[in-house]
């Protein structure tokens, strides 16, 4: 079982270029979400979904948009890099409505911009 | 939304000794308290939640305790270890709520 899985693991970009991060998760879960963890900080939430179909934003959505066509897949896509944007950002998944079920999250993907 | 904050920000303790953690949540309709635990370049790990029907919950050395009229609960880690050392978070979540919000981190460094 391979739970949430994310691609790549480590990237940089050139400020204005732009960039996909996959996540891909096997457990069927309905609620997925994004988000960024800067340098000894928390997480921030980006973007996150309940189901496929449906997006909604979170704290910090500018510069990013996603997409939700499938249930296993939410990726994140980045336009038009910036070096505010350089950070780890983190995929999760839940099972059902975040109030009494576990998040579980995928490896994380540091990027860079330059 | 949630306005959540964990108390302290950095904690540091001798290996063997006691290290709480404390989080303040502000929405009184949370009804699920969970601890995760994020080792120095790993991803975040759930290591004990409970829910509001219940006002203590312990696991091994681990424990978590909740006071809802006050609005916060704790992290309790007992007869710390040096592989205890990660930053801290809590979650607060409430049953219809869709966001995922974490507290502001609290790292911990227990020191052989």
């Amino acid at each position: 079982n391979a739970g949430v899985t994310q691609t790549p693991k480590f990237r940089i970009l050139k400020i204005g270029q732009s960039m996909t991060l996959q996540c891909t998760q096997d457990m069927n879960h309905n609620y997925m979400y994004w988000y960024r963890q800067d340098p000894g900080m928390g997480l921030k939430l980006i973007y996150y979904s309940v189901g496929a179909g449906i997006t909604d934003k979170g704290e910090v959505p500018n510069g990013y948009n996603v997409s939700r066509s499938t249930t296993e897949d939410f990726p994140l896509r980045l336009e038009l890099a910036a070096p505010s944007q350089t950070s780890v950002y983190f995929c999760a998944s839940s099972y059902r409505a975040p109030g009494d079920t576990e998040a579980f999250f995928g490896q994380g993907t540091r990027l860079t911009v330059v | 939304g949630e306005n959540v904050e964990q108390h302290p920000s950095t904690l540091s303790v001798q290996e063997g000794d006691s290290a709480v953690i404390k989080c303040t949540y502000s929405d009184s309709a949370s009804n699920y308290f969970p601890w995760y635990k994020q080792e120095l370049g790993k991803r975040p790990q759930l290591i004990i939640d409970i829910r509001s029907n219940v006002g203590e919950k312990k696991d091994q050395r681990i424990a978590v305790t909740l006071n809802k009229t006050a609005k916060h609960f704790s992290l309790h880690i007992t007869e710390t270890q040096p592989e205890d050392s990660a930053v801290y978070f809590c979650a607060p979540r409430t049953n219809t709520g869709n966001q995922f919000y974490f507290g502001t981190g609290t790292s911990l460094t227990v020191i052989p």
